[in-house]
């Protein structure tokens, strides 16, 4: 089955200045990749995702990369904000969208003032 | 704007004794997804319905968890017994044609 690794576990970043997180997938069958955002004590939301054909995706301040020979996604957030603190997923899938979803073990995103 | 809704928010039980959860998707949602985060984890997927029928069950523990979404609208989980590795993050969500999941706010459940 599908293995999704995220790092960092935890990352603190000045109020202002750029956070990036990266996740790995082991099934080279995936073509679906979102991130989900949780804030403490309610369901993930998703934030933005990116499909197999398309290398990069931009949303404001939130950009996703895709690089599928490496099997490697990366989030990226600039000017970031108080509320941008939370924990962040990465997912992937090889259904095309929400079927199949396999996780990895979440960020803990902290914007310090 | 439409939400999964989730009931209880909270439930603490003893070991060995039932527990219910439930699940009210977005409406017109024919794809609803039971999953399970364990704190510090990404959430894993316990059952996967569509309509009223399951479409993937293979990992939930089938001795002591059912599932059912008997109209194909609301669904519960059911732990019986629970145990005390079934503390976790319940949650819920939806999906009009799997292109997105929302997820609902979940159901803390400690068992002790």
């Amino acid at each position: 089955g599908e293995n999704v690794e995220q790092h960092p576990s935890t990352l603190s970043v000045q109020e202002g200045d750029s956070a990036v997180i990266k996740c790995t997938y082991s099934d080279s069958a995936s073509n679906y990749f979102p991130w989900y955002k949780q804030e403490l004590g309610k369901g993930p939301q998703l934030i933005i995702d990116i499909r197999s054909n398309v290398g990069e995706k931009k949303d404001q301040r939130i950009a996703v990369t895709l690089n599928k020979t490496a099997k490697h996604f990366s989030l990226h957030i600039t000017e970031t904000q108080p509320e941008d603190s939370a924990v962040y997923f990465c997912a992937a899938s090889s259904g095309g969208g929400a079927d199949g979803l396999t996780f990895g073990k979440g960020t803990h995103l902290i914007i310090q003032p | 704007e439409a939400e999964v809704a989730q009931s209880p928010r909270y439930k603490i039980t003893e070991k060995s004794q039932a527990v219910a959860f439930w699940c009210d998707p977005i409406s017109g949602h024919a794809t609803l997804y039971w999953y399970r985060q364990i704190l510090g984890q990404g959430p894993e997927l316990l059952v996967q319905f569509q309509d009223e029928s399951v479409v993937d069950d293979s990992q939930l523990p089938k001795d002591r968890f059912s599932a059912e979404r008997l109209k194909g609208v609301d669904s519960t989980l059911k732990i019986q017994p629970a145990e005390l590795g079934d503390s976790a993050m319940y949650l819920c969500a939806s999906s009009l044609d799997v292109s997105e999941a929302f997820f609902g706010q979940g159901t803390r459940l400690t068992v002790v």
